[in-house]
């Protein structure tokens, strides 16, 4: 069973700045197989990134995804008022499909 | 526009039974898996099981085995999530989302989800 743990727990960062999210697996994750997601209060989790680096349709280029076998990152170049949420990554590369724990990106 | 309906919040006791329905538009339901993930209160997501509608073939993670029950009406779209005896541990909100693609040649039985279901709201509380 693969865990993952994402790191910072919580990001306090302004508008404009640069945002770095990392995800660590316990183990290879196939083939790239990783996705991100957003999560905003009261809302549904939106698929951002699958494939470690494809944006989902829609998805603005400020996201992008990188990273293979345990070591992952999600990097959000210029944050927009509305990016301050939840992120999560998850793995289905093999089963159980797992989430990281999520980081929280606020406003500094 | 593909869609993922979900039903409405709901309120039981401990050891009442509950059966929450997500409703999928807008693609070819039965060519999708379908999953299902608990949130619980101010807490992280976590894959509960998926379902594939064309043949109710249905894999669980080992946490929620024998916990929940999943299952589909491929006639009206629809897939469920069910309880025979609820917890005040079972209290989260519980997502459906649309999983892999299965075609005459392949089949991504794990996959990331998209789109998601609104959520459901299940209190438990006596």
């Amino acid at each position: 069973e693969i865990v993952l743990t994402q790191s910072p727990g919580t990001l306090s960062l302004s508008p404009g700045e640069r945002a770095t999210l990392s995800c660590r697996a316990s183990q290879s994750v196939s083939s790239s197989y990783l996705a991100w997601y957003q999560q905003k209060p009261g809302q549904a989790p939106r698929l951002l990134i699958y494939g470690a680096s494809s944006r989902a349709t829609g998805i603005p280029d400020r996201f992008s995804g990188s990273g293979s076998g345990t070591d992952f990152t999600l990097t959000i170049s210029r944050l927009e008022p509305e990016d301050f949420a939840v992120y999560y990554c998850q793995q289905y590369g093999s089963s159980p499909l797992a989430f990281g724990g999520g980081t929280k990106v606020e406003i500094k | 526009e593909v869609q993922l309906v979900q039903s409405g919040a709901e309120v039981k006791k401990p050891g009442e039974s509950l059966k929450i329905s997500c409703k999928g538009s807008g693609y070819s339901f039965t060519s999708y898996w379908i999953g299902w993930v608990r949130q619980m209160p101010g807490k992280g997501l976590e894959w509960m099981g998926i379902i594939y509608p064309g043949d109710s073939d249905t894999r669980y993670s080992p946490s929620f085995q024998g916990q929940v029950t999943i299952s589909a009406d491929k006639s009206i779209s629809t897939a469920y999530l069910q309880w025979s005896s609820l917890k005040a541990s079972d209290t989260a909100m519980y997502y459906c989302a649309r999983g892999g693609y299965c075609s005459s040649t392949s089949c991504y039985l794990y996959n990331w989800f998209d789109p998601w279901g609104q959520g459901t709201l299940v209190t438990v509380s006596s």
